[in-house]
Order: C-alpha cells, then structure tokens, then sequence
C-alpha cells in the first residue's frame, strides 16, 4: 500500500516551452500532496503544498506563476513548469499523506526535467 | 527555523562492518523524525518515523533509534544492497506536516 506514481519518469524540453508533471496516489486518497526538487548532491527542497480543491501553499522563492500546481482530486496534483529555462533543470519529486493529519509522506519516483 | 544536520557524507564499509548514521536536530515541537532511503536516480523509500526520546524501531539489518537531540541509524551486518543515501527528516507541531530534510548521507557497501 502508499505506492505514489509519477508521469513522466523524465522528459527533455526546450527553453521557453511548459512541462506539466503529474503524481497520482495510486491505492489511497491523498488531501495533501507535495513538491519537491532535488540538484545533483543535494537534499530535498520543498517548493510547494498543495491541497485538494484548494490554491498551493508555495515556499519562500518559489515562484507561483512559474510552477503551477493542481490539485483536482484526491488522488491526481499536477506541476506545471511554465516557460522553462535551463536552470529550472533538476529533479522533481512528489509526495504525498495517507489522510490528512497523517505525518508520513509516501514519495513518488521523481521526474527528471532537462531544458535545453 | 529547523534545522537538520547528518553526518557522515559519506561512508564506505565492508559487507559485515556495522556501523551508525548521525542525525543532529534543532526543532521547536518535533513531531516526529523519519528515516529515508534514497537509491540513485529514485524518490525517497519510507523507513521509520520515531516520535518520543527512547523510541526504537527495527527493519532487517537497520535499527533506529532517537534522543532529544539526535537521531542514530545503525546499520548491522550491512550487505552491498544496502548501499544508499540515507536522509533525516523533521517534522514540527508548528509546520503544517511539512519535512525539513538533511543532506543525506551516502553509504556504500562493497562485498
């Protein structure tokens, strides 16, 4: 149980195109999901919280307009990374709660961006 | 702000060299510490969440434990399966469920 899926596994876009990520829980309902980004040799970095049926809550930095998140059911967020640029590069991971109020997040397998 | 410190980096052992990870953390109201393991190119794979001072739990080769400060995972009798980047995460009463992680340290087993 808590298997979280992530589509794609990697993809490669050029500068100024959007990139949409999706996360799915697949055998539970998730309230909450979250996004991360990790850089090679570096720890996670939380960008954003997302709640179903409600706006993102967005780190400090993280710029709102840039990377959009949907969270439409209680099972399916979305990131979208608008008008990529190279630095935007990096790998993207989610996760998400069994319910809300549940402490452990069960993590998805990362989707690895590459703008050229 | 939590912060979450791991060290080792890295550590190389032996197949059957037992050995510990250090998680040094500063939270006001932990909630709770989580142990992940990481594998190249993966997302995080739960381990353990400890939440009291004392607290131990166990999984195969790896044993957890946590005092008010820090964190130790201990790894007994390790297996070149086991080599992975192990992370610490905190989680505070104050911070909406959010994970604030450390750096990770990255172990390596050769057979």
């Amino acid at each position: 149980g808590a298997v979280v899926s992530q589509h794609p596994s990697w993809v490669i876009c050029k500068s100024g195109t959007s990139v949409k990520i999706e996360c799915r829980s697949l055998d539970f309902q998730a309230t909450t999901m979250f996004w991360y980004r990790q850089f090679p040799k570096q720890s996670l970095m939380l960008m954003a919280t997302s709640n179903e049926g409600s706006k993102a809550t967005y780190e400090q930095g993280v710029e709102k307009d840039k990377f959009l998140i949907n969270h439409a059911s209680l099972t399916l967020s979305t990131l979208t990374v608008t008008s990529a640029h190279p630095e935007d590069s990096s790998f993207y991971i989610c996760s998400a709660s069994l319910w809300e109020g549940t402490d452990t997040q069960y993590f998805g397998p990362g989707t690895r961006l590459t703008v050229l | 702000e939590d912060q979450v410190t791991q060290s080792p980096e890295a550590l190389r052992l032996q197949e059957g060299e037992s050995s510990s990870l250090n998680c040094s953390y500063t939270v006001s109201g932990l909630r709770g510490l989580f142990w992940y393991r990481q594998d190249p190119g993966k997302g995080p794979e739960f381990l353990f969440t400890l939440y009291s001072a004392g607290e131990e739990k166990e999984k195969e080769r790896l044993k957890a434990t946590l005092t008010k400060k820090e964190s130790f995972l201990h790894i007994t009798a390790p297996k070149p399966e086991d080599s992975a980047t192990y992370l610490c995460a905190v989680q505070a009463y104050s911070n909406d469920y959010k994970l604030s992680f450390g750096a990770g340290t990255t172990v390596t087993v050769r057979a």
